[in-house]
């Protein structure tokens, strides 16, 4: 398995509700990523953990909750987003914090009416 | 404070021919340069990558040349087919660390 699987692909909401996006990869990797991609923008880094821990929090505001609660899976709580928070959200992981090549995955595009 | 610069938005080439993607950096503490491939709506792909050791990768029809002298690689896709159409991104990284990304090129291959 060589894939960084996301779900919801796609994702509708109001600036009210609680959703989360979901991130999970079965290879083995140790470090796990949250990038946010706006369109014709390169991916920012939002958070990085490594070793189930959050090593980088990238000045994310706090309507933005990560969750790591197992080396194979990552979450991202959303809460109170506001509408200019609609972008493709991209998972990514590494073999090791130290490896050099991240896999990304597929992404979840995520709208906020 | 853009590390990672790639300076032409777009990219037009005939189907068959050479295909030049070129990047920029400033940090000369950068050790570790990759080139990624996005189609709309998916993930970007990892394709190819260069250590600062080297000045030349080859994998298939894709090639990264660095020159450190200047601060500049290229990725070259010879020959170029229409399944080469997306956006591609440079990303370079210093000592294992985070991942720059430059603004990505959007390369169109017309058959």
């Amino acid at each position: 398995d060589t894939e960084v699987t996301q779900t919801p692909k796609h994702l509708v909401m109001g600036m009210t509700n609680k959703k989360s996006l979901k991130c999970e990869q079965h290879m083995g990797h140790r470090a796990m990523y949250w990038y946010k991609q706006k369109a014709k923008k390169p991916p920012e880094l939002m958070f990085v953990y490594s070793y189930e821990k959050l090593s980088i929090n990238e000045s994310v505001p706090s309507r933005f909750s990560p969750e790591c609660p197992n080396s194979s899976l990552l979450n991202l709580h959303l809460h109170a987003l506001q509408p200019e928070d609609s972008a493709l959200y991209l998972c990514a992981s590494k073999r090791t914090p130290g490896a050099n090549v991240l896999t990304f995955g597929a992404g979840s595009r995520l709208t906020v009416l | 404070d853009q590390q990672v610069k790639q300076n032409s938005p777009s990219l037009s080439v005939q189907e068959g021919r050479i295909s030049i993607l070129n990047c920029d950096y400033t940090n000369s503490m950068f050790d570790y340069f990759l080139w990624y491939k996005k189609y709309p709506a998916e993930g970007p792909t990892f394709l190819i990558s260069i250590s600062s050791i080297k000045d030349k990768n080859e994998d298939g029809r894709f090639t990264v040349f660095l020159n450190k002298s200047a601060k500049h690689l290229s990725l070259h896709i010879v020959p170029s087919q229409p399944g080469d159409s997306a956006v591609y991104f440079c990303a370079a990284s210093a000592l294992r660390g985070k991942l720059i990304f430059g603004q990505g090129t959007e390369l169109s291959v017309k058959p």
